[in-house]
């Protein structure tokens, strides 16, 4: 069964360091995501990709994230300098476009910022 | 704004049956899912439902009303592995998920 693959499983970087967080959507998926979970907290959305471009963004989706399709394969998320606060599980997901299809999420990406 | 409400724990019995109710207040209405979580893992599709109305699938049905903003899922015939989070999450009219805190359920024998 196809799935959604995040690198790395756990990554931990310092205060202030940009780290770059790697997925690799369902390969006929054609929206892509990312949330994030705050220890202990809910799922939040960050941010919707689709058709090369940023569909929609949350508040926490500031200045300091970006998203780019660098190929026809990988989806990355970028944090350029990292807080104390960005230290959470990250969720990439991916879907078909339309009707019900659902979001189908990867395993995540612990980030751990110190 | 979105605001996605759920009871934060629940407890129940191997073999009962428990419903886990969810209430929103959505600007945009898409559909809302359920999803379950275990600890440190990523949140798996249980259901869906975007009309009114009961949907079922083996042990696990969910319910919609959407002039309430309410939906529940009802677990049937409980196991131990069902002891998970399950987190409701609301799709607005882009497509986005908004989630609930999650209700965690534990199953005792």
């Amino acid at each position: 069964e196809p799935e959604v693959t995040q690198t790395p499983s756990h990554q931990v970087t310092q205060m202030g360091q940009e780290v770059i967080l790697r997925c690799v959507p369902i390969s006929n998926h054609l929206y892509f995501y990312w949330y994030r979970q705050i220890l202990g907290q809910k799922v939040e959305f960050l941010v919707s990709f689709y058709n090369n471009e940023i569909s929609e963004k949350s508040e926490i989706f500031d200045d300091q994230f970006s998203v780019e399709r660098p190929d026809g394969s990988n989806f990355t998320l970028k944090i350029r300098s990292t807080k104390l606060e960005d230290s959470a599980m990250y969720f990439c997901a991916s879907s078909l476009p339309r009707g019900r299809y659902e979001q189908y999420f990867g395993p995540g990406t612990r980030l751990t910022v110190t | 704004g979105q605001n996605i409400d759920q009871p934060t724990e629940m407890t129940a019995t191997e073999g009962a049956i428990v419903q886990i109710n969810c209430t929103y207040q959505t600007s945009g209405f898409n559909g809302l899912f359920w999803y379950q979580q275990h600890a440190g893992e990523a949140p798996t599709f249980l259901s869906y439902n975007v009309l009114d109305g009961l949907e079922e699938k083996g042990r696990f049905s969910s319910f919609l009303s959407r002039s309430k903003g309410y939906s529940y899922l009802l677990l049937k015939e409980l196991q131990m592995k069902d002891s998970a989070s399950y987190l409701c999450a609301v799709r607005d009219g882009a497509n986005n998920l908004f989630f609930g805190t999650g209700t965690r359920l534990t199953v005792i024998p």
